[in-house]
């Protein structure tokens, strides 16, 4: 696609579940970064990828949280027992030299 | 580490004025990417504007345009003729320089908490 797709678009879920979220990043772009953006507030960094290397996992609030990228392709983001101070938006980007773009986000909201 | 400071949480002017929007931020990098990103209630950031620190001409988007003083390490984002549809969050962001195409990590990109700017018919 032309953009960077993620899905679900929203996502409702009770708490205790567990929820994973997936991103599409435009094809050829080798970073790929997943942020937390609770609302009214600004975006806070989960993880990052970059090709093949290790991942940037610093911002992971806790090991319930976990991100996988095979490659240069789909990541996706789960989020293991969800807790109610989970609801947020999700939102991935993805970059390649010094171009950086947005997916619309998966809103989770944990009842 | 990089820091990008936005400090004025919210701003508000009337349709057709002109308004600014200040960030700072602080590296010890030479050269290196700004951008300013849109974040309407629809969520989707939206790129606005982007600077490379190499060079001195301000970008211009159409209405949008910076003043990019390097030395200062500031980055003002002026809207020309504010329509209704500006009024959004507004996020100022650093890039460190690509490395073999890295955008650098949690290090790497940093964002400003964002400005909500409200647009009054």
């Amino acid at each position: 696609g032309a953009g960077v797709s993620q899905s679900p678009s929203n996502k409702v879920t009770e708490k205790g579940k567990d929820v994973e979220l997936r991103c599409d990043p435009i094809s050829g772009h080798t970073a790929l970064y997943w942020y937390r953006q609770r609302l009214g507030q600004g975006l806070e960094f989960l993880i990052y990828f970059q090709g093949n290397s290790a991942p940037d996992k610093s911002g992971l609030p806790s090991d319930r949280f976990s991100a996988e990228r095979t490659g240069e392709s789909v990541s996706t983001l789960t989020i293991q027992r969800t807790q109610q101070e989970d609801s947020a938006v999700y939102l991935c980007a993805s970059s390649v030299g010094g171009a950086l773009f947005f997916g619309s986000g998966t809103q989770l909201s944990v009842l | 580490a990089q820091t990008v400071t936005q400090s004025q949480p919210e701003m508000s002017v009337q349709e057709a004025e002109t308004v600014t929007l200040s960030c700072t931020y602080d590296t010890s990098e030479s050269n290196y990417y700004l951008f300013w990103y849109k974040q309407p209630p629809s969520r989707q950031m939206i790129l606005v504007i982007r600077q490379e620190a190499y060079k001195q001409q301000n970008a211009t988007e159409n209405r949008f345009s910076v003043n990019f003083q390097k030395a200062a390490k500031s980055f003002s984002l002026k809207i020309s003729d504010s329509q209704l549809g500006d009024t959004a969050m507004y996020f100022c962001a650093f890039m460190k320089p690509p490395i073999f195409y890295s955008g650098g990590g949690a290090d790497g990109l940093t964002f400003g908490k964002g400005t909500h700017l409200i647009i009054q018919p």
